[in-house]
């Protein structure tokens, strides 16, 4: 059973730089037929999809933040990343790692609250 | 991008008891639908998968219909623990798009 972990600061400054990973163990990141994707819940609200990335490296991220979001990945270490930039206050949330195939989301890390605040 | 609309927000159901979620879609989308079960302080958990296919350990009364753009999730004989949020997710196209939840609280 694969079982993701996020990592990452837990507080960032207005206008600074979001960056979180995402650890998989009990399987290999490497396998094609799964995405890895970012995706986020503020407080008491909705999920929000940021975006996606292949084994081979090809991304697709949502419009609403494309301008800010950069997803990576590194198969050596079988780990995933999601970097935000230019955070404000609204991008405070739990974000989520998740394991996808063909577009449904089978597999949640645990989720890890951000704060974005000063 | 895909709107995903859910009704109701919340609802109130006893032990036992029967409720539906549905689920619109603001174009067509097939049988791509997905639902998820999420607990307080919990990540999300898969239900139901292209529209009606019940995921590996759900149980039985859990299940989906629907097809192009009107979706419905049914619990039946509900019990305590059926007591969360679900959201729909359209798996049509990129952006991913979840509904805004419904919350069932069981009496």
């Amino acid at each position: 059973q694969v079982q993701l972990q996020e990592s990452g600061p837990g507080l960032v400054k207005p206008s600074q730089t979001l960056s979180l990973t995402c650890t998989v163990s009990g399987g290999s990141i490497s396998r094609s037929i799964y995405y890895w994707s970012w995706i986020r819940q503020p407080a008491g609200k909705g999920l929000e999809w940021i975006g996606r990335i292949s084994t081979t490296g090809s991304t697709n991220y949502n419009p609403s933040l494309k301008s800010r979001v950069t997803i990576s990945v590194d198969t050596s270490r079988n780990q995933f990343s999601l970097m935000v930039d230019s955070v404000t206050a609204a991008d405070t949330a739990v974000y989520y790692c998740a394991r996808v195939l063909e577009a449904t989301v089978m597999d949640w890390g645990q989720g890890t609250l951000v704060t974005v605040s000063s | 991008d895909i709107q995903m609309t859910q009704s109701p927000s919340s609802l109130s159901a006893s032990v036992g008891g029967r409720a539906t979620i549905t689920c619109r879609a603001s174009q067509s989308i097939g049988g791509r639908l997905n639902w998820y079960q999420q607990k307080p302080g919990k990540a999300p958990n898969l239900l139901i998968y292209g529209a009606s296919s019940l995921q590996d350990g759900v149980p039985s009364r859990f299940s989906g219909s629907g097809f192009n753009s009107d979706f419905t999730l049914t619990i039946t004989t509900l019990q305590p623990e059926d007591s969360a949020t679900y959201y729909c997710q359209q798996s049509h196209s990129t952006p991913l798009t979840f509904g805004g939840g419904t919350k069932v609280e069981i009496k």
